[in-house]
């Protein structure tokens, strides 16, 4: 049982704009702890895709982003491309037993 | 640009121990963190440790604390995890990646390619 909790799949078709919820508690995202997102391609490691829950790193497009309200966190793939088809984490600080650091237990973008 | 270039993969017995090599370049080592984190086969990412290069400071998940031992040799910029008593469930591909700063905040970037460690008898 993750202490951040995803959806295990979200689908769409291409072109479409699916979001993935990352649901927190007072101890990390609701204490206001910085969300940070990780996009991992089928056999390959983890990329940093959004950090500090809004910002992009170079490189990323645009078609991702981030956002964040109360103990929640999500992420927002819009003009869906096949190429997106991938598992994404959430991670955050947490101040409680569990941490300091926690991962979501991801979420597989599939595109129809 | 920054790299970290994991060890190969290892097979070991129950019982033993493993120790997995992250060799960095491109940036200044101890400027930053280095954080480990493993992935059982088709499941999900677990966190488990950290350590601040600057000082030395560790900082481990509390289901591996006993068995995880995370150092860094400064003269060639490489951090080092090594975990004991392993059992099958330690079977997981492991990462190492660079952690963003040095504060609690920061996000992991970029990671090395992964270490499978396999525990079979």
């Amino acid at each position: 049982q993750s202490v951040l909790t995803q959806p295990p799949s979200v689908s769409g078709a291409p072109g479409q704009r699916v979001t993935i919820s990352c649901t927190g508690s007072s101890s990390n995202i609701g204490a206001g702890y910085e969300v940070h997102w990780y996009q991992q391609l089928p056999g390959t490691a983890p990329k940093l895709l959004i950090y500090d829950t809004t910002y992009r790193p170079s490189g990323v497009p645009d078609r991702f982003s981030g956002s964040k309200s109360g103990t929640s966190a999500s992420l927002a793939i819009t003009g869906l491309q096949a190429g997106d088809e991938a598992d994404y984490y959430c991670q955050s600080y947490d101040s409680s037993l569990s941490g300091p650091w926690v991962f979501g237990g991801g979420t597989k973008v599939a595109v129809l | 640009q920054v790299q970290l270039v994991q060890s190969g993969a290892e097979v070991k017995k129950p019982g033993a121990s493993v120790k997995v090599s992250c060799k960095t370049s491109g940036y200044t080592f101890t400027n930053y963190g280095i954080t480990w984190v493993r992935q059982v086969p088709g499941q999900g990412l677990e966190w488990m440790g950290w350590i601040n290069i600057y000082n030395g400071k560790t900082n481990y998940a509390q289901n591996l604390q006993g068995r995880v031992t995370m150092t860094t040799d400064r003269s060639t910029s490489t951090a080092y995890m090594e975990l004991r008593r392993l059992t099958y469930d330690d079977t997981a591909v492991y990462y190492c990646a660079m952690v963003q700063g040095l504060s609690i905040e920061n996000s992991f970037d970029p990671w090395g390619q992964g270490t499978l460690v396999t525990v079979s008898s």
